[in-house]
Formats: structure tokens, C-alpha cells, sequence
């Protein structure tokens, strides 16, 4: 079985200074992972991906994430977070051979206050 | 590129009614997802469909819920008859195979809010 564990519910910090989004994944195989973020009454907006390659992606509005195959691990980062990054995000993964099924993990909410 | 459409937005009912959402997805996606999502916790896929055929319905309470997918385009769930624990976001999402050189993110609908009292 897949699954992700987003360990803190909430993730407060003040503009301009770095964002971290923790997340921890199981899966068999090379795992795929994703980051989707949750604007309030709007759907879930993709991010991010990792499949392969280099363990650092890069993705929208300036979010990146790093890959780390040791310690199971695809933490979202922002090195300037703004005040609209405020919103709910959610780390998802997928096994290599399941058919593209995505288990998401619980979400954590970030505020980014002025 | 137009994205996933759902209707309705909001949708109160009183338990034991029934109710149904609908999803359009995005032009050639042939994957289509229905998830649920409690407040306070990820999304929950309930049923996929690839084309018009399901993939995975493991998760969805067949007691219950219903869905279909003719034509594979357009889809719609159906809950008869709703229980107050059935209050959720409905989110639709789709997608394209790897296999026809897409990419494997999802794209989700704005999802229906639906309100069992």
C-alpha cells in the first residue's frame, strides 16, 4: 500500500522569508510525487512533480522540491514566501505500477502573514 | 485549454434525498476520477475510469453511491440515498496516459460542496 504523511497541520511565516512543506511518502517501487495547492472554494491546482531525473524540481510560482530517496522524503520549499501563498497544499504519490492512482496526504495549511 | 467543469457548486440536502454531480472533463482526457474530500483531510479517490470502463471502484460505497461514464466524456455520481456523514467536497479530476506522451499530473475540477442535514 501507498500513503503520505504531511506531519505538521500548519505552517506559519512572515513574507520574505523561506517556506519548508514537509512530507514523507511509502510506496513500492520508484515513487511518483506530486504537490497540488488548495485555494479556498477552488480545486486542488498541480504544482509540482518528481518521475525521474534530477532530485530537484522546480515547478509554479517559484516552488521547488527536493527529492531525497533515503529518507523518503519531498519537502516543498520557497526561498521568499508572499502573502498569497497562503493556501492549503497537498503532497501526493503514486507507485510505479499502479494505474496512476494517487494517494494524497492530509494537507497542511500555510499562512504567510505581512 | 478549457479545465474540468462540475456542477453544481453547492448543494444542501436533507438525508435520505438522493443528489448528483456532474463533471466534464478536459477535451481528450480519457482517465476520469471522482474523489472525495472531508474537511480536514486529502482527497479520497472513490472511482476512476478509463474511457467509459472502471479502473478502481474499491473505495466507493456501492450501497450508495453510483457512477457512470457514457460515452467516455462527461460523468456523473450519484448518492441515494445521502447520509450526514456524505457531507464532503466532490472533486473531479483527469488526465491522460503516459503511454499517449502526456504528462502524469491530474487536473482537478473546482469540485461541488455538498451539505447532508
Amino acid at each position: 500500500a501507498q500513503s503520505v504523511a504531511q506531519p505538521e497541520d500548519q505552517v506559519n511565516v512572515a513574507e520574505g522569508n523561506p517556506l519548508t512543506v514537509k512530507c514523507t511518502y511509502s510506496v513500492s517501487g520508484n515513487p511518483y510525487l506530486f504537490w497540488y495547492v488548495q485555494y479556498p472554494n477552488r480545486g486542488l491546482q498541480f504544482l509540482l512533480k518528481y518521475i525521474t531525473g534530477d532530485n530537484l524540481v522546480k515547478g509554479s510560482y517559484g516552488f521547488e522540491a527536493e527529492f531525497n530517496k533515503s529518507q523518503t522524503s519531498f519537502h516543498l520549499k520557497k526561498p521568499s514566501a508572499l502573502v498569497s501563498d497562503s493556501a492549503l497544499y497537498f503532497c501526493a504519490v503514486r507507485g510505479f505500477s499502479n494505474d496512476y492512482k494517487l494517494s494524497f496526504g492530509a494537507g497542511t495549511t500555510v499562512t504567510v502573514r505581512a | 485549454e478549457a479545465g474540468v467543469a462540475q456542477s453544481p457548486r453547492y448543494k444542501i440536502i436533507e438525508k435520505r434525498q438522493s443528489v448528483a454531480f456532474w463533471c466534464n472533463p478536459i477535451s481528450g482526457h480519457a482517465t476520469l476520477y471522482w474523489y472525495q474530500q472531508i474537511l480536514g483531510q486529502g482527497p479520497k479517490l472513490l472511482i476512476q475510469f478509463q474511457n467509459n470502463g472502471v479502473v478502481d471502484d474499491s473505495q466507493l460505497p456501492k450501497d450508495r453511491f453510483s457512477a457512470e461514464r457514457l460515452k467516455g466524456v462527461d460523468s456523473t455520481l450519484k448518492i441515494q440515498p445521502a447520509k450526514l456523514e456524505d457531507s464532503a467536497v466532490y472533486l473531479c479530476a483527469s488526465s491522460s496516459p503516459p503511454s499517449t506522451g502526456a504528462s502524469y499530473e491530474q487536473y482537478f475540477g473546482p469540485g461541488t460542496r455538498l451539505t447532508v442535514t
